[in-house]
């Protein structure tokens, strides 16, 4: 996981509540990219970015905002939590040199919705 | 929309036999990428295969592509221990940001 970080890595919250979960990397990348990863259904794309205040709704975006002022962060907010939102969150970042997107991955943040 | 969905969904084998593992996909793809995820980590790329390639092989890896029946195989050779993990298929169809994961293989390798 190194060049990306993200945090908190755990956290428990009530339904109802903002929740802001934070994507630091440090390779410069320009793609970002945040999944939610559920039983039974994989890894689905939320938001993501190809470059500062640039981007884009995945799959999954509904009650799920994303912000990027730096290169460096990309963050995803939970306005008002909701128990469906209850998963692992992974960011990844990409920045498709060799024209393949491969991600690298951070090591994920469990969010526990009450 | 789940692009790749993967076969079987749980495979449990014996350390030093060969595991394979399915992949299938419903439209055009540019490439096929393959992910290994441990437990309570993220995902790890392994290798990629594009849509003109056939075969590739990366170490004890080989993955196969085959566009007229939209289908990949990924075959870990003489397995290990520490090979047991998820393994998640990944299509790239060019549309920026969609790299469409599926369900994933749960492998199971006992020593």
């Amino acid at each position: 996981d190194a060049g990306i970080t993200q945090s908190p890595r755990h956290k428990v919250t009530e339904t109802g509540t903002p929740v802001t979960l934070r994507c630091h990397q440090t390779e410069n990348h320009r793609y970002m990219y945040w999944y939610r990863q559920d039983p039974g259904h994989g890894l689905r794309l939320i938001h993501y970015s190809y470059g500062v205040k640039d981007t884009d709704k995945g799959e999954v975006s509904d009650g799920y905002s994303v912000s990027r002022s730096k290169t460096e962060d990309f963050l995803l907010t939970l306005e008002s939590a909701t128990s469906s939102q209850t998963s692992v969150y992974f960011c990844a970042i990409s920045d498709s040199g060799t024209g393949a997107n491969v991600l690298t991955f951070g090591a994920g943040s469990r969010l526990t919705v009450l | 929309s789940q692009q790749g969905e993967e076969d079987p969904q749980a495979l449990s084998i014996q350390e030093g036999e060969n595991a394979t593992m399915n992949c299938s996909y419903k439209t055009s793809i540019n490439n096929l990428q393959w992910y290994r995820q441990n437990s309570g980590r993220g995902l790890v790329h392994l290798i990629l295969i594009r849509s003109n390639e056939r075969e590739k092989h990366s170490g004890r890896l080989r993955v196969t592509l085959d566009t007229s029946k939209k289908s990949s195989s990924l075959l870990i050779t003489a397995s290990r221990a520490a090979d047991t993990a998820s393994y998640f298929c990944a299509t790239d169809a060019g549309s920026q940001g969609n790299l469409i994961f599926g369900k994933g293989t749960k492998l199971s390798v006992k020593p």
